[in-house]
């Protein structure tokens, strides 16, 4: 159980066009999800946390009318780059916190979505 | 401030030991995670520790101490796919993750 996908798992794109991620939790309902940015060679930066129903709270330095999220429904964020630059090209992951059950409320990873902007 | 640290690479031999330390400053403690990432994949849970003392999980055993905000992670028996990068976090308060840089560990033959 407690599986998280994310689609697409690559995507590239031209400049200046907008690229949507999703992340989905199959088996469990997810009160809040994550989206992290991993640039090569580095550890996983917070973006932002996403709870069902409610504003996005995005970290410092990371521009809200950029990247675009949406937590529609507890098994379901969006995340969309809008006008996105050649710096954006990451890789993109995803996480999320199960409603219940577990004694840690772990984070449940996607396997990521790699992003090229050319 | 918030500040985990842990050694950017260490080098190991198959079937040997390695430890990789964590250290961490956090304005709270609740709990500490290691995961692990191989190159261009998402990162996988490997254990949490939230008590004091160790905790073993096969070949993998991870240990905590809360006065000393140490933690490290303890691979036996190691084999060549376990060349990837450690991840330590720790979270600090009710779900929010706080990430160390990673220790890539590389083995050799």
């Amino acid at each position: 159980g407690a599986v998280v996908s994310q689609h697409p798992s690559r995507v590239i794109c031209k400049s200046g066009t907008s690229v949507k991620i999703e992340c989905r939790s199959l088996d469990f309902q997810a009160t809040t999800m994550f989206w992290y940015r991993q640039f090569p060679k580095q550890s996983l930066m917070l973006m932002a946390t996403s709870n069902e129903g409610s504003k996005a709270t995005y970290e410092q330095g990371v521009e809200k009318d950029k990247f675009l999220i949406n937590h529609a429904s507890l098994t379901l964020s969006t995340l969309t780059v809008t006008s996105a630059h050649p710096e954006d090209s990451s890789f993109y992951i995803c996480s999320a916190r199960r409603l219940a059950g577990g004694d840690y409320n772990e984070q449940f990873f996607g396997p990521g979505t790699r992003l090229t902007v050319l | 401030g918030q500040n985990i640290d842990q050694p950017t690479e260490m080098t190991a031999t198959e079937g040997a030991i390695v430890q990789i330390n964590c250290t961490y400053q956090t304005s709270g403690f609740n709990g500490l995670f290691w995961y692990q990432q191989h190159a261009g994949e998402a990162p996988t849970f490997l254990s949490y520790n939230v008590l004091d003392g160790l905790e073993e999980k096969g070949r993998f055993s991870s240990f905590l101490s809360r006065s000393k905000g140490y933690s490290y992670l303890l691979l036996k028996e190691l084999q060549m796919k376990d060349s990837a990068s450690y991840l330590c976090a720790v979270r600090d308060g009710d779900y929010q993750l706080i990430w160390g840089a990673g220790t890539k560990l590389i083995i050799k033959p």
